[in-house]
């Protein structure tokens, strides 16, 4: 089982408004990832959860907070957003966490978000 | 600064032939390569990777080729089939402190036409 799931497919809010996106994987892996991508263009990364602990922040305003409850589990809470920031919103998981066994990320279907 | 580049942004090409995908990077630190394929509405989904310790990789239909002295890679798919048409993107592997970042090109539109 290869599966990533994204919860919500669609989310429409306003600029005051606070969500948040969740993902799920069941595959034991210890390495998750959120990635945005607008149209046209290819997923850039924001954030990586190495064993549950955030590893890398892209220089992600703050207006987007990772949370990792556990190893199954990455949400990206949303607060405060500008319509710039409509995009689809991919989480990914690998194998690993800090030890490259395996290199491979498996992604979810994302979340399109409109922000208006 | 385009690290990971696709410089053919659509590829069409018949049902049963070949298919080749090309990709360039920039960044020497990149060790691990991997290729994606994307649906529309769907996320990207994992083909086949090369490490940069080896200059090719065989899985079914899809081979991938690496030339690291002209830091190039490409995707070849034989035969191709309607259901390969997406958009296929190439990404590179470092390891940093933080962990494993990928890093990826700008996608190619592959067209599989009957």
């Amino acid at each position: 089982d290869t599966e990533v799931t994204q919860t919500p497919k669609h989310l429409v809010m306003g600029m005051t408004n606070k969500k948040s996106l969740k993902c799920e994987q069941h595959m034991g892996h210890r390495a998750m990832y959120w990635y945005k991508q607008k149209a046209k263009k290819p997923p850039e990364l924001m954030f990586v959860y190495s064993y549950e602990k955030l590893s890398i922040n892209e220089s992600v305003p703050s207006r987007f907070s990772p949370e990792c409850p556990n190893s199954s589990l990455l949400n990206l809470h949303l607060h405060a957003l500008q319509p710039e920031d409509s995009a689809l919103y991919l989480c990914a998981s690998s194998p690993s966490g800090g030890v490259r066994v395996n290199y491979e990320q498996y992604f979810g279907p994302g979340t399109r978000l409109t922000v208006t | 600064d385009q690290q990971v580049k696709q410089n053919s942004p659509s590829l069409s090409v018949q049902e049963g032939r070949i298919s080749i995908l090309n990709c360039d990077y920039t960044n020497s630190m990149f060790d691990y390569f991997l290729w994606y394929k994307k649906y529309p509405a769907e996320g990207p989904t994992f083909l086949i990777s090369i490490s940069s310790i080896k200059d090719k990789n065989e899985d079914g239909r899809f081979t991938v080729f690496l030339n690291k002295s002209a830091k190039h890679l490409s995707l070849h798919i034989v035969p191709s089939q309607p259901g390969d048409s997406a958009v296929y993107f190439c990404a590179a592997s470092r390891l940093t402190g933080g962990g494993n970042k990928l890093t990826f090109g700008t996608g190619t539109q592959l067209k599989v036409e009957l």
